[in-house]
């Protein structure tokens, strides 16, 4: 099974600023990779598939690279809505589709 | 509106059997794989089981195989059968649109198992 490891585990981050986190596989994944948003008390939401590629209505301060072992998330100026935990998922070697363990960003 | 709604979770003691359903509402239901993703409280995401769009093919996690079934049916319901249930299952179930990259969450429902 192919692990995935998230960092940092918190990211403190102010209002507008950049925040980039990073996700890594146990092997290589290609670009089939996914990241999700969840806020507290709510549902995971898809941000991003295939390493780079947004979903439908997520805004284009949302991005991401990478492919084989190392993927990142970036944001590129945080809204207030943003703060929340992010979880990276692989579906290259599925099933199962392993998730990472989570990122929280939170208020700095 | 594109929607899941997840109904059946509960308290059931260790051993004890459950059933969770989702209900689509908002697409066609028969074009879409479908997924089901449990959290731990406090806890990460783990996949848990997938079905194809026809129904004619299931996957499950080994943490639940044998004891977990996945189905749909043709009036937009997905369903989990969970039976010798364990401490470890609890956690809140989401029900989730597409496999393996899921494009849309329900809300969820909590399953406790405790004596």
């Amino acid at each position: 099974e192919i692990v995935m490891t998230q960092s940092p585990a918190t990211l403190s981050v102010s209002p507008g600023e950049r925040a980039t986190l990073s996700c890594r596989a146990s092997q290589s994944v290609s670009s089939t990779l996914a990241w999700y948003q969840q806020k507290p008390g709510q549902a995971p939401r898809l941000l991003i598939y295939g390493a780079s590629t947004r979903a439908n209505g997520i805004p284009a301060r949302f991005s991401g690279s990478g492919s084989g072992t190392e993927f990142t998330l970036t944001i590129s100026s945080l809204q207030s809505e943003d703060f929340a935990v992010y979880y990276c998922q692989q579906y290259n070697n599925w099933p199962p589709g392993t998730f990472g363990q989570g990122s929280k960003v939170e208020m700095k | 509106e594109v929607q899941l709604l997840e109904s059946g979770g509960g308290l059931v003691q260790p051993g004890g059997s459950l059933r969770l359903s989702c209900a689509a509402s908002g697409f066609t239901f028969g074009g879409h794989a479908l997924s089901w993703v449990r959290q731990a409280p406090g806890k990460g995401l783990e996949w848990v089981s997938a079905i194809t769009d026809s129904g004619g093919g299931t996957y499950y996690a080994d943490s639940v195989k044998g004891r977990f079934t996945i189905s749909r049916d043709n009036l937009n319901t997905l369903y989990l059968q969970m039976n010798s249930l364990r401490a470890e299952d609890t956690a809140v179930y989401y029900c989730g649109r597409d496999s393996p990259v899921i494009t849309l969450w329900g809300q969820g429902t909590l399953v406790t198992v405790s004596s």
